[in-house]
């Protein structure tokens, strides 16, 4: 059982606020990731970081911003919420052994912008 | 960019095999996975493939390997209604090995 959590599920919320959303692991990974999940399924990578203090932009850009204080959390955040960003957005946690990239998701943040 | 390619949707009977397919596009890629997304959920990784292997059955699951074209496929056997699901392929590449996903393949199983 995976030890990555997100919070919230389910957020809606109008345009022009600020959100956060929270991703956390306890599995001590040092690399984690933000994916947009597409209303038609495709996942795209937004960001990720190689551990504390590092994050990289992903292959689609992002309005949205990260940080990585801790090797635990990582959370995403939005400045200025618009109706495009209503999607869903995944987190995930890997450790990288001997080649093999396992990643572990959270459930989910399912976010509309109203 | 370059994609991982498959086909979006697959309807079976319960009972038959359900075969996914992918086309991936990184030959250095070491590792190739297939996750499942079950409605409202996150993925969960349902087996990967190591580049050297061919083929890997676990249970119900048998994944094919063809590293010459690029073609990683999943076989379900006995396909079950639980089985409806999205199943992605994955392969990592880049410096963080970040994993870089299929469009996803929405297989419905009829009773």
């Amino acid at each position: 059982e995976a030890d990555i959590y997100q919070t919230p599920r389910y957020l809606v919320i109008g345009t022009g606020k600020k959100i956060t959303l929270e991703c956390s692991q306890t599995m001590g990974h040092d690399k984690m990731y933000w994916y947009q999940q597409d209303p038609g399924m495709e996942l795209h990578l937004i960001h990720y970081s190689y551990g504390v203090n590092s994050t990289e932009k992903g292959d689609l850009s992002s309005e949205s911003t990260v940080s990585r204080i801790r090797t635990e959390h990582f959370p995403l955040t939005l400045e200025s919420a618009r109706p495009s960003h209503t999607s869903q957005y995944l987190c995930a946690s890997s450790e990288y052994v001997g080649g093999n990239t396992e990643a572990f998701f959270g459930q989910g943040t399912r976010l509309t912008v109203v | 960019g370059e994609d991982v390619e498959q086909s979006l949707f697959l309807s079976v009977r319960e009972g038959d095999s359900s075969v996914i397919n992918c086309t991936y596009t990184d030959s250095s890629s070491t590792y190739l996975y297939w996750y499942k997304q079950e409605p409202g959920a996150g993925l969960q990784l349902l087996t990967y493939i190591f580049s050297n292997m061919d083929m890997k059955q676990d249970q119900r699951l048998t994944v094919l390997l063809n590293k010459k074209d690029k073609h990683l496929s999943l076989r379900i056997a006995d396909t079950q209604t639980g089985d409806s699901a999205i199943y992605f392929c994955a392969e990592s590449r880049g410096s963080a090995r970040q994993l870089t996903f299929g469009s996803g393949t929405q297989l419905t199983v009829l009773p």
